[in-house]
């Protein structure tokens, strides 16, 4: 069985403050997704990596996908209160047949 | 565009009672997914469907059935409800952007509980 895991479980931060959060796997996967979650909706998209090595911005967001292909981070800089939510990691195999999702980090940040 | 849509957002059922989540998706998507989120435990994936016609069975199968009635179309029924799967069940699709990146859109999710 292929597991994600993710840290920290839980974080609050104060506005303003950077922040990095890990997704790490025994397994190697095709590529690697993280989503965020806001309470009452279903998880929405941030990005796709792909390649081992790979760094990818979203505005204040960066994302490294590692060598090995086995674990990310994410990187917020500056945060505000409207990246508060859970941010999910998932490993994406046999050809977009099968995600599998770590449990999460659960991120507050405050005014 | 509705992107994935699911009925109904709640449910309480009583054990041993029987239903049938719904879900639909108007992007004509290939692939479609079920999963249940517990907390703590991220999303787990219950079945998927890679095209019209074909359903697979995914980490947590047991006590549901899955009919992909047409493209657009993928229901989830559990036919003996049991306090476990008390859960937050969530329908997705997905397409291919390329041959490894693929992008899944998620509906708004049914909160189950089970008594």
């Amino acid at each position: 069985t292929q597991l994600l895991e993710q840290s920290p479980q839980f974080l609050s931060i104060q506005e303003g403050e950077n922040l990095t959060v890990y997704c790490n796997s025994s397994s190697v996967f095709s590529s690697l997704q993280w989503y965020r979650q806001e309470p009452g909706e279903g998880p929405v998209l941030l990005v796709t990596v792909v390649t081992g090595g790979e760094v990818k911005k979203l505005k204040r967001l960066t994302f490294q996908f590692g060598d090995a292909r086995k674990d990310s981070s994410l990187h917020i800089t500056a945060a505000q209160p409207g990246d508060t939510g859970l941010y999910l990691c998932a490993g994406v195999d046999n050809y977009g047949q099968n995600f599998v999702f770590g449990p999460g980090t659960r991120l507050s940040v405050l005014p | 565009n509705a992107g994935v849509t699911q009925t109904p957002k709640f449910q309480v059922l009583k054990t041993g009672q029987s239903m049938t989540l719904q879900c639909a998706q108007d992007m004509n998507h290939n692939s479609m997914y079920w999963y249940r989120q517990d907390p703590g435990m991220g999303l787990r994936l219950i079945y998927y469907s890679a095209s019209e016609g074909t359903t697979d069975k995914g980490e947590v199968p047991n006590g549901y059935n899955v009919s992909r009635l047409n493209k657009r179309e993928f229901s989830l029924r559990l036919e003996s409800a049991a306090p476990s799967q008390t859960s937050v069940y969530f329908c997705a699709s997905s397409e291919a952007l390329s041959l490894l990146s693929y992008e899944q859109y998620f509906g708004p999710g049914t909160r189950l509980t089970v008594t």
